[in-house]
């Protein structure tokens, strides 16, 4: 079955801590993405990963891809409130760009 | 402004009555795809489209139609609409489906 885990699924961290997000999928693929979510609202693209050892960063937010083990992570670095929100990955995992998607992780960051 | 649209952006509906989603974008993009999403399940492809004329089967196809007659159009077309399809929807379009995918606001329908 094709499968795209994500963990956790929600998480209460404080502001100013780092932490990491893992998104595990269950066959091979080199094309990962990473979304986010606000309440109420659409989605908003974060990172492409499209290669095994890809990483990538922007402000706090760090992802990297291991294609060899299924995994990908979204690291936060010294959070603060404005990254809460609802973090999704995405895997096409039969080349033919049908993504499956992990269930979302939500992250509140208390000040 | 680039973006992609939505229409309509809510919908209150009842069992088997045909309706329309548009989904319109600005962009030049090859590539589009209509998501469903539902607490829970994160979201769940329906179809996506390649480019004009070609599109293909996501994962929950069932109960929906599209087409892809324009390059800046793909309407998700529920012909007989059932509870179970209550739901928010998102379109979204990219570049090339190797792109990061810009999405439309949603629709969120109710089929009663």
């Amino acid at each position: 079955e094709l499968k795209v885990e994500q963990n956790p699924l929600f998480l209460s961290m404080q502001e100013g801590k780092n932490y990491t997000i893992y998104c595990n999928y269950s066959t091979t693929s080199d094309r990962l993405y990473w979304y986010r979510q606000d309440p109420g609202k659409s989605l908003e693209s974060l990172f492409v990963l499209l290669s095994n050892g890809a990483v990538k960063q922007e402000g706090r937010l760090m992802a990297s891809l291991d294609t060899k083990a299924r995994l990908s992570t979204l690291h936060i670095t010294a959070a603060v409130h404005d990254l809460s929100a609802t973090y999704f990955c995405a895997v096409d995992m039969r080349s033919n760009y049908q993504l499956i998607w992990g269930a979302g992780t939500k992250l509140i960051i208390k000040p | 402004e680039a973006q992609v649209t939505q229409n309509p952006r809510y919908l209150i509906t009842v069992t088997g009555k045909k309706l329309t989603v548009t989904c319109s974008q600005n962009m030049n993009h090859e590539y589009m795809s209509w998501y469903r999403q539902d607490p829970g399940l994160g979201l769940r492809q329906i179809y996506y489209s390649m480019n004009v004329e070609v599109t293909d089967k996501g994962d929950v196809p069932e109960g929906y139609k599209v087409s892809r007659k324009e390059k800046r159009n793909f309407p998700l077309i529920l012909e007989s609409p059932s509870p179970n399809q209550t739901s928010l929807y998102f379109c979204a379009s990219s570049p090339s489906a190797d792109r990061a995918q810009f999405f439309g606001p949603g629709t969120r329908l109710t089929v009663l």
